[in-house]
């Protein structure tokens, strides 16, 4: 079974440009979380897909949004990009029990590597 | 709000050294907890669960306990390898719509 896929892996972005970056859930896996991963503040929740709408949204300003698709898969977005947006960003899918919450088990990709300059 | 917090890093030891990392949970109700293990370049992976109180999950060697009494889950691992290096996350979940909560991740470091 094909694990979660997240592309690019590593990208490169000035200040001020936006970047896309892509996930593909472990197949029947149908809610998608994304973290932020930085050195100093670890791991912090963006927001949960489950679908295709949004029902758990982290602390982060507008500039980060994301969707998700009949297919499950997921994309998150961040706009006018600042150098503090340089993270790992990581992406995890799970199933969800029949009354669709989570079962908090967590499948993780590798992340995508983002550096903003 | 929940929340997960565990012992600070870096931790170093010796290969077959014997090693514990504290965590301790704040929640309201009974909540899922669970280890994550991070090795170097790649994303968080589940080490091992428990999902009530008493529960002792396990695995590659590792075990921790789900204490209500002490809100803890301390992760153990009676002889550790260079291979353990990495960095380990403690986390809960409420089994609600609610995100997972992890907490900040300690790093281990194994020496032969």
């Amino acid at each position: 079974k094909a694990g979660v896929t997240q592309t690019p892996r590593y990208l490169i972005k000035t200040r001020g440009q936006q970047v896309t970056l892509s996930c593909s859930p472990i197949s029947g896996h149908r809610s998608v979380s994304w973290y932020q991963q930085t050195p100093g503040q670890g791991l912090q929740f963006l927001f949960e897909y489950f679908s295709e709408t949004q029902r758990n949204k982290g602390n982060f300003p507008g500039r980060f949004s994301g969707r998700q698709f009949s297919n499950s898969r997921s994309e998150m977005n961040v706009s006018t990009l600042e150098l503090g947006d340089s993270a790992l960003y990581l992406c995890a899918s799970s199933l969800v029990w029949r009354d669709r919450r989570n079962t908090g088990e967590l499948f993780f990709g590798e992340g995508s590597r983002l550096t903003v300059l | 709000g929940n929340s997960v917090t565990q012992m600070e890093g870096p931790v170093t030891l010796s290969e077959e050294a014997f090693l514990t990392i504290n965590c301790t949970y704040t929640a309201t109700g009974y909540p899922s907890l669970f280890w994550y293990v991070q090795y170097p370049g790649e994303g968080l992976q589940l080490l091992l669960k428990a999902t009530k109180a008493d529960d002792k999950g396990s695995n590659k060697g590792f075990e921790a306990t789900y204490r209500k009494e002490t809100t803890s889950f301390h992760l153990e691992k009676g002889s550790v390898q260079v291979s353990d290096s990495a960095v380990y996350f403690c986390a809960l979940s409420d089994r609600g719509n609610t995100p997972l909560v992890f907490g900040k991740g300690t790093r281990l470091s194994v020496i032969a």
